[in-house]
């Protein structure tokens, strides 16, 4: 969608590196969220944010990390990645909570 | 607790014939819903939502859904499918216990025969 960008669009990388994926907004929206996608689960979320160094746990949340050190960008960190963690990352950002989302285009994550 | 259910994980019918896509839900509160678009290869995109205001929410490309409490349901319809129209569709609550977190259906893939 217009003003998120995910970079990279696709990664493959092994079992136990470390793995940032970041996503960038233009719109200044104060909520920016991290979702995956697998088969048979709709979106998962991960983490979320609130503001400015203002995180929260989402229902995935284990073996991941985040960061917002501006409101523009937002980091997911796998800390060492898994075969699980083999997934389609989808980044989201809303300007009121539970309002409509704007998405990023996703990053394919192959762990090996 | 929110939570919702697509009853159909696909759903296949023939351009120009009607399209339904099944929803219900499950709310403590008087909820929010959402129907999603998931164009193969794309990201998502707001197709329509709920917020209390009309029972009857008309969306982007034709689509509307209608929200009936009697029955905790938010079902999605177009009157005449089109090829542009198979992607994978979701929908989605808005939990109010949580800071607004969105909750997910699994998605329901819609698939146009010609």
């Amino acid at each position: 969608d217009a003003g998120i960008t995910q970079s990279p669009r696709h990664k493959v990388t092994e079992t136990g590196t470390p793995v940032t994926l970041r996503c960038h907004q233009t719109e200044n929206h104060r909520y920016m969220y991290w979702y995956r996608q697998d088969p048979g689960h709709g979106l998962r979320l991960i983490h979320y944010s609130y503001g400015v160094k203002d995180t929260d746990k989402g229902e995935v949340s284990d073996g991941y990390s985040v960061s917002r050190s501006k409101t523009e960008d937002f980091l997911l960190t796998l800390e060492s990645a898994t075969s699980s963690q083999t997934s389609v990352y989808f980044c989201a950002a809303s300007g009121l909570a539970g309002e409509k989302l704007f998405f990023g285009s996703g990053t394919q994550l192959s762990v090996l | 607790a929110q939570s919702v259910t697509q009853l159909d994980s696909h759903v296949s019918v023939s351009e120009g014939t009607p399209v339904l896509l099944r929803c219900n839900y499950s709310s403590s509160y008087s909820p929010s819903l959402f129907w999603y678009v998931q164009h193969p290869n794309k990201g998502l995109q707001l197709l329509l939502k709920y917020t209390s205001a009309a029972t009857l929410v008309k969306g982007i490309n034709g689509f509307e859904a209608e929200f009936k409490k009697s029955e905790t349901s938010f079902h999605l319809t177009k009157p005449s499918a089109h090829m542009s129209d198979a992607a994978e569709y979701f929908c989605v609550v808005s939990r109010k216990d949580s800071n607004y977190q969105l909750i997910w259906g699994a998605g329901t893939k819609l698939i146009i025969k010609p």
